[in-house]
């Protein structure tokens, strides 16, 4: 499973849209790019995931660079309730999610 | 609803006792986890079992353990307990299917303090 790299924080001004990016350069062929977010005091929530094509749910959307060693999860309009830590998972066959400190958000009223 | 859930939410123990966290999913998925998350860390995989009688050595094991007797639980076990594995213990389950596109679900964790 390839590692990521994630800013530590980035901040955002609510009602706006938020990039929050991830470089994954040794990613694999087989290798789907996941997004997990955690709430203050909760478990970690699934947001979005995607292999080679751009993905979107009602949630967020998820941008994969052509070559893959590059992913950018867009919040089309941040709210103070999206203010959370963001992680960027690559994992193929295996299952398991090995995070790594991910991206604190936070979101200015 | 199917649901995860731990117990106890929060556990005080003293060094050198067994303590077992529960782990309980309702959602019949053949993958569970364990994970710990201390102060300014991101989650840690300790343990994880792909099915009955399956179980596999995660990133930080040492002092953990686990069985998967069914689908439903796994528990985890700190077989004697030091003050480092003071910490908020997270599990979550995920479908098997043909590609690695489950999402996962977890728990809302349980905080263990060992004195």
């Amino acid at each position: 499973d390839a590692k990521t790299t994630q800013p530590n924080s980035m901040e955002s001004n609510e009602e706006e849209p938020v990039h929050l990016p991830c470089n994954h350069s040794t990613i694999s062929g087989t290798d789907y790019i996941h997004w997990y977010r955690q709430l203050p005091s909760q478990g970690p929530e699934y947001v979005i995931h995607g292999l080679t094509s751009n993905v979107n749910n009602r949630m967020a959307s998820l941008a994969i660079a052509e070559d893959r060693k590059s992913s950018t999860l867009i919040l089309h309009r941040a709210t103070l309730r999206d203010a959370a830590v963001y992680y960027c998972i690559c994992t193929s066959g295996t299952y398991k999610y090995i995070f790594g400190t991910g991206t604190r958000l936070k979101v200015l009223a | 609803d199917a649901e995860i859930t731990q117990s106890p939410r929060h556990k005080i123990t003293e060094t050198g006792r067994q303590v077992t966290l529960a782990c309980h999913q309702t959602w019949n998925h053949n993958n569970m986890f364990w994970y710990r998350q201390d102060l300014g860390h991101g989650l840690r995989l300790i343990h994880y079992s792909y099915g009955v009688h399956d179980t596999n050595k995660g990133e930080v094991s040492d002092g953990y353990s686990v069985s998967r007797s069914n689908t439903e639980d796994l528990p985890l076990t700190l077989e004697s307990a030091a003050s480092s594995q003071t910490s908020v213990y997270f599990c979550a389950s995920s479908p098997r299917w043909g590609g690695a596109v489950a999402e996962a679900f977890f728990g809302q964790g349980t905080r263990l303090t060992v004195v």
